[in-house]
């Protein structure tokens, strides 16, 4: 199974302020994920990150708020623009491989924010 | 929108004590679903991947079993103990879709 690493672990930020969290696999993929848990609420896919492409957007997250990287095939970035209390999360990324008959989805340990 | 529920949302259990919580789901449209182990500071860990009605994992003294027809699982841990402490995330899963996550249940067990 895929290893994935992230930096920032945890961050506190100020309101206004953006923050970009790095996602790095030990192996070749196509597809990167992104999602959230905001406190008490489930883990919400936020996007995918395609190599060579623009990331597609789940309902309700744009990229002007959520401008995600993806430069080759073992790294992606999700940025965090001019942030606000409610932003406030986990930041998870995955990757997906394929399991016998199901997908599996491996996570990274999460960044942790916090916006004052 | 697909809905995924757990029940309940947190429990504290004694070291020892044998434990139980559901996953409800759509029932139409199964592909699979998937329970998740997630401790704090750690990588969500995948505990099992369900795909047939009737379907019963086990993994040392964690089991889980599948309803598809009615779109529930259940996930038991037999004997807690203090390092079953986490959170355990079910996500249904659609053919050629995304996961849906459920809010989590979380486990404390103490000694």
């Amino acid at each position: 199974s895929a290893v994935i690493s992230q930096k920032p672990s945890r961050d506190i930020c100020q309101r206004g302020t953006s923050l970009t969290i790095q996602c790095q696999v030990d192996s070749q993929v196509t597809m990167m994920f992104w999602y959230r848990q905001q406190p008490g609420q489930s883990l919400t896919l936020i996007a995918t990150a395609n190599q060579g492409s623009e990331a597609t957007y789940e309902s309700g997250f744009v990229i002007d708020k959520f401008p995600i990287s993806r430069p080759n095939l073992t790294f992606s970035t999700l940025t965090v623009s001019n942030m606000s209390p409610e932003d406030s999360s986990i930041y998870l990324c995955s990757v997906e491989e394929r399991q016998g008959f199901a997908n599996e989805q491996f996570f990274g340990p999460g960044t942790r924010l916090t916006v004052l | 929108i697909l809905n995924v529920e757990q029940s309940p949302q947190s429990l504290h259990v004694q070291e020892g004590d044998s434990t139980n919580f559901t996953c409800s789901f759509p029932s139409s449209n199964f592909y699979a679903l998937h329970w998740y182990r997630w401790e704090t500071a750690k990588s969500p860990e995948a505990l099992f991947v369900m795909t047939l009605n009737g379907d019963e994992k086990k993994k040392g003294r964690i089991s889980a079993t599948l309803n598809t027809k009615e779109g529930y699982s259940y996930l038991y841990i037999k004997g807690s103990q203090p390092e079953d402490s986490a959170t355990y995330l079910c996500a249904f899963e659609l053919y050629g879709q995304n996961f849906v996550f459920g809010p989590g249940t979380r486990l404390s067990v103490l000694p």
